[in-house]
């Protein structure tokens, strides 16, 4: 069964670490992606990547960053947390057409 | 960005009523997908739909895509408890970029 995996399902951080937010999908896809879902605002892009070290932005991307070393792992840094990076985030790859999503990473700012 | 509207924002039914859950918007759409999404987990596909007026099921569930592309319908036929969740429908955009609606949320009452 094709899979994408995040690290952690839930953290909790403090105001000002530096957060990294690992996944892994092992179906070889080539495009990958990072979405937040909040309640009332629904899946909104982060950062998308189509390539090994190739890397988008997406309608939010303000307050983080993306590396893309390895085809099957794509990491979301936010660099300074703050309280409103308090969310749900969502990992997926694609190749063509639908989305493959990971369970998700609730991460908690305090 | 297009802009996805999904109606209801909520629905509750009781088990083995019918339900159908609408996804619009002003734009053309290459192509539309469902995604259904529990409690802590990430969205899981569950069809895609390309050609105007294409019709497709699964199981007790059946989409439509409209003729002009710019609208797709969910129903539902004699709901039951296990399809609880959160319904997206997503549009397709530039490398496999998608776009997401709000979502409907849908509890089945025993």
């Amino acid at each position: 069964d094709v899979k994408v995996t995040q690290s952690s399902r839930y953290l909790v951080k403090r105001t000002g670490e530096k957060v990294f937010l690992e996944c892994v999908q092992d179906m070889d896809h080539e495009n990958m992606f990072w979405y937040r879902q909040d309640p009332g605002l629904g899946l909104r892009l982060i950062y998308f990547s189509y390539d090994v070290k190739m890397k988008e932005k997406g309608d939010i991307p303000e307050g983080y960053s993306v590396s893309r070393e390895k085809k099957e792992r794509f990491s979301l840094i936010l660099e300074s947390a703050s309280t409103n990076q308090t969310s749900m985030y969502l990992c997926a790859s694609s190749l063509l057409g639908g989305y493959t999503f990971g369970s998700g990473t609730r991460l908690t700012v305090v | 960005t297009q802009l996805l509207e999904q109606s209801p924002q909520f629905l509750s039914i009781q088990e083995g009523e019918n339900l159908t859950v609408y996804c619009n918007s002003s734009s053309v759409f290459s192509s539309l997908q469902w995604y259904r999404q529990e409690p802590g987990e990430g969205p899981v596909l569950l069809v895609t739909v390309v050609t105007g007026g294409e019709v497709k099921k699964l199981k007790r569930l059946t989409f439509q895509f409209g003729d002009a592309r710019k609208d797709s319908s969910l129903h539902i036929t004699a709901a039951q408890t296990g399809d609880t969740g959160l319904y997206l429908c997503a549009a397709s955009g530039g490398y496999q970029k998608v776009t997401f609606g709000i979502g409907t949320k849908l509890q089945v009452i025993p």
